[in-house]
């Protein structure tokens, strides 16, 4: 079974600080993806990643980043957080072939930025 | 925009009756997808449905496509307590990045 680790399920943090979500994937796909989901707007592509030190942004990128140093693992990076910010960040894993399969989510992490 | 649009937003049946849920969407697409996402937890994929498929099957899941209206319907039969859950479809248009989600239908079920 495809298993997608989301190290933190619950943050909470502060207008303007740094914070990191990390994600862990451990069957070897090439591609992997953040998304935000808030109530009413659905998923939302933030930015993906085909291949180590590869990545791109998806539809709504601002005031975020990535990085994807390791194949296992893709961060997500708010440098600066802002209360818009606050929702359900999800990461999911997408394998190399068939470009039309399915994508396997981790559980979440759900940030409140204060 | 978004692709997939979910009808109803919320619906709320009795246990073991059937519940019925259907998605629209806008542009061309190669396939559609449902996936399941329990409260607070991440999603999980349920069915995949090819556009040049009409009907899929998998256990108490039914979807069927219609490509000349742009809509998918997922019909749960028999539902159980445990199917509470909010249900996205997905409408793919090529790789995984085009993949575009609706923003789901709340299903309850009264035991």
């Amino acid at each position: 079974d495809v298993k997608v680790t989301q190290s933190s399920r619950y943050l909470v943090k502060r207008t303007g600080e740094k914070v990191f979500l990390e994600c862990v994937q451990d069957m070897d796909h090439e591609n992997m993806f953040w998304y935000r989901q808030d109530p009413g707007l659905g998923l939302r592509l933030i930015y993906f990643s085909y291949d180590v030190k590869m990545k791109e942004k998806g539809d709504i990128p601002e005031g975020y980043s990535v990085s994807r140093e390791k194949k296992e693992r893709f961060s997500l990076i708010l440098e600066s957080a802002s209360t818009n910010q606050t929702s359900m960040y999800l990461c999911a894993t997408h394998p190399p072939r068939g470009n039309t399969g399915e994508l396997f989510f981790g559980e979440g992490s759900r940030l409140t930025v204060l | 925009s978004q692709q997939g649009e979910e009808d109803p937003q919320a619906l709320s049946i009795q246990e073991g009756e059937n519940a019925t849920m259907n998605c629209s969407y806008k542009t061309s697409i190669n396939n559609l997808q449902w996936y399941r996402q329990n409260s607070g937890r991440g999603l999980v994929h349920l069915i995949l449905i090819r556009s040049n498929e009409r009907e899929k099957h998998s256990g108490r899941l039914r979807v069927t496509l219609d490509t000349s209206k742009k809509s998918s319907s997922l019909l749960i039969t028999a539902s159980r307590a445990a199917d509470t859950a909010s249900y996205f479809c997905a409408a793919g248009r090529g790789s995984a990045r085009q993949l575009t989600f609706g923003s789901g239908t709340q299903l309850t079920v009264l035991p």
